[in-house]
């Protein structure tokens, strides 16, 4: 399978606890995306690595939320101290781009469902 | 700001039906507009995606159009078939470098026997 794999693909925990998510993109995409999505909503943007340069986080990637991408390949989603509202799917993406524009097409993973009790 | 709004927001028609979806966006200045379709508890994955130069793509049973001029696209779905329920996805991309992707809601679409 040469798709974008996220592990694990669900995660329970109680609220207060780290999880780490871990997202593997396609092997020659150099743009890594991730996406938080909850029910009923379109995917939010979370934060963008081009190679392993974090280049753009939103504000809603509050101080809990870490995401690194060491090597420029594999990347990590890590939260602290959850909370219930951090309950949703995290969705990992990655495209091949080349320049400054964003016209790669945007290749997605099947998501990490989190549910913080 | 920008913007993405789809509608309706769900729809339930018969197998063998055509069903056209709509996307209408404020995003500027426009790069790209993509469809994608999500199955419940799953990634989204990618139907067409188009310029501004472009003003319909098809892929199969799927037919994405777009006008510029108004900022509106639609998806046409012909003779629906069970495994087209899911929710599509329309993605606005704006120039300028860097993530400039504005996601709509979705429609959630739905085919019954």
């Amino acid at each position: 399978d040469t798709g974008v794999s996220q592990d694990p693909r669900h995660k329970i925990t109680k609220r207060g606890q780290n999880v780490t998510f871990r997202c593997d993109p396609i092997s020659e995409h150099n743009r890594l995306y991730w996406y938080r999505q909850t029910l009923g909503q379109g995917p939010e943007f979370l934060t963008y690595f081009q190679n392993e340069a974090q280049l753009e986080k939103s504000r809603l990637l509050s101080d809990r939320f870490s995401a690194e991408r060491p090597k420029g390949s594999f990347s990590t989603l890590e939260i602290q101290r959850t909370e219930q509202g951090d309950s949703a799917m995290y969705l990992c993406a990655s495209s091949l781009t080349s320049g400054r524009a964003d016209t790669g097409e945007l290749f997605f993973g099947e998501g990490s469902r989190l549910t913080v009790l | 700001k920008n913007q993405v709004e789809q509608s309706p927001q769900s729809l339930i028609i018969l197998e063998g039906k055509n069903c056209t979806l709509q996307c209408n966006y404020t995003v500027s200045p426009f790069s790209n507009l993509r469809w994608y379709k999500q199955d419940t508890g799953r990634g989204p994955v990618s139907l067409t995606i188009m310029t501004f130069s472009e003003n319909t793509k098809s892929n199969g049973r799927y037919t994405a159009t777009l006008d510029a001029d108004t900022k509106q696209s639609s998806l046409h779905i012909t003779a629906s078939q069970l495994s087209d329920s899911a929710s599509y996805i329309c993605v606005v991309s704006f120039t300028g470098g860097g993530n400039k992707l504005t996601f709509g809601t979705g429609t959630q679409l739905k085919v019954e026997l």
